[in-house]
């Protein structure tokens, strides 16, 4: 079955740790998302992907960092540098851009906290 | 700029009643509207979208949305409520010039029996 499948499920930090976040999908889809979600706040926006090799950073970038390198991949760092890190963390693909209105197909999530 | 206005952080219902979630957009171009489904610790599920073709947009597990453009309002509607309908749902709009999309901050709805 195709999908967005995002590991690890749970994920711990240590003060000063880069943590990296997996997000894979077989959907054959350009464009590919990362948001945080805080109780109350809904999505944010972290960074998102268009095509290989190009990335733009969202609303809340500081503190992460993203790759793109193949087009089924677009693994999420968490740098030492974002001090309060502790969130759900969802990624998503679509078709698209969103310019054509496709939807987003999301992963389950990595729930990352702080040690 | 676009936003996304979700009136009531948490709405419960009955069993069999209807559900009404709220939402209203700002966008200065036509959007793109959508409605996502969130169970606890899971990702979100698309409910139905508006793309233009009606105003009246029917989706997955028996729930409708209508744009209202007068009102800048894409409200969520289910004639009457099942348990398993309790979740948070998220009201999002994507307008050109805008790559992804933006959320509204959600409705935790829940059903009693």
């Amino acid at each position: 079955d195709g999908g967005i499948t995002q590991s690890p499920k749970y994920l711990f930090r240590k003060e000063g740790q880069n943590v990296t976040l997996s997000c894979e999908q077989n959907l054959n889809h350009d464009a590919m998302y990362w948001y945080r979600q805080d109780p109350g706040q809904g999505l944010r926006l972290i960074y998102y992907s268009q095509i290989v090799n190009d990335f733009q950073k969202g609303d809340i970038a500081e503190g992460y960092s993203v790759s793109r390198e193949k087009k089924e991949s677009f693994p999420l760092t968490v740098t030492s540098a974002q001090k309060n890190p502790t969130a759900f963390y969802l990624c998503a693909s679509s078709l698209q851009g969103q310019r054509t209105g496709q939807p987003q197909h999301f992963g389950d999530g990595t729930r990352l906290s702080i040690l | 700029a676009q936003s996304v206005t979700q009136l009531g952080s948490h709405v419960s219902v009955s069993e069999g009643a209807l559900v009404l979630l709220r939402c209203n957009y700002s966008s200065s171009v036509p959007p793109y509207l959508f409605w996502y489904v969130q169970y606890p610790n899971q990702g979100l599920q698309l409910l139905l979208k508006y793309t233009s073709a009606a105003t009246l947009v029917k989706g997955i597990n028996g729930f409708e949305a209508e744009f209202k453009k007068s009102e800048t309002s894409f409200h969520l509607t289910k004639p009457s409520a099942h348990m398993s309908d309790a979740a948070e749902y998220f009201c999002a709009v994507s307008a050109t010039g805008r790559r992804a999309l933006t959320f509204g901050s959600g409705t935790r709805l829940q059903v009693q029996p």
